[in-house]
């Protein structure tokens, strides 16, 4: 069974301070998606990845993928109270499906 | 265009009730895709219909989950005997269907928030 273990489970932090996010495997994937969710919505696509060691930037997210392709993390810069969420991390299944394996969250608290 | 929706938004039930769920999926869109989730946590993968080919089902509790999709459009998540520990948010997710997956996105409905008492 493929599994994605997502840390911290929680972060709180100030506004200003930096931030990473980890999610580690130790199966491959072919692909790794990141998503954020608010509450009392359904979570909307940051970013994907696809080629081991791939770094994509998103304003003042980094996202990266391991050379592996097993792990891969979200750095955000200089955090804002509007990043505040829950940030959710997905591999893509074997077999060349369009199914999800998707970590257990990360709450980020920003404050002001 | 519309997004994906998903009804009723709220669902509360006495224990060993049946309830149904229901997804509009985004016009378009063949895969569909249904998911569980408890507060604050990750999403936990129920079942997957992609196309015409047969539902991928391996996510599902207990034969008291059932899913169907009804012209290829619509999906209806039926859950029998309702118990106390299948309180959740019960998400609904489409994308489009192509011969290579690497990337797709899904695009997720609001969810349902079913509590059983």
């Amino acid at each position: 069974t493929q599994l994605l273990e997502q840390s911290p489970q929680f972060l709180s932090i100030q506004e200003g301070e930096n931030l990473t996010v980890y999610c580690n495997s130790s199966s491959v994937f072919s692909s790794l998606q990141w998503y954020r969710q608010e509450p009392g919505e359904g979570p909307v696509l940051l970013v994907t990845v696809v080629t081991g060691g791939e770094v994509k930037k998103l304003k003042r997210l980094t996202f990266q993928f391991g050379d592996a392709r097993k792990d891969s993390s979200l750095h955000i810069t200089a955090a804002q109270p509007g990043d505040t969420g829950l940030y959710l991390c997905a591999g893509q299944a074997p077999g060349n499906t369009g199914k999800l394996i998707f970590g257990q969250g990360t709450t980020l608290q920003v404050k002001p | 265009g519309a997004g994906v929706s998903q009804s009723p938004s709220n669902k509360v039930t006495e224990k060993g009730k049946d309830v149904e769920l229901r997804c509009d999926p985004i016009s378009g869109h063949t895969a569909l895709y249904w998911y569980r989730q408890s507060l604050g946590q990750g999403l936990e993968f129920l079942i997957y219909f992609q196309g015409n080919s047969a539902p991928d089902k391996s996510g599902l509790p207990s034969d008291r989950f059932s899913a169907e999709r009804t012209g290829g459009s619509v999906s209806t998540l039926t859950i029998q005997r309702t118990q106390q520990e299948d309180s959740a948010v019960y998400l609904c997710a489409s994308s489009l269907e192509r011969r290579l997956w690497t990337g797709i996105e899904q695009f997720f409905g609001p969810g349902t928030r079913l509590t059983v008492l």
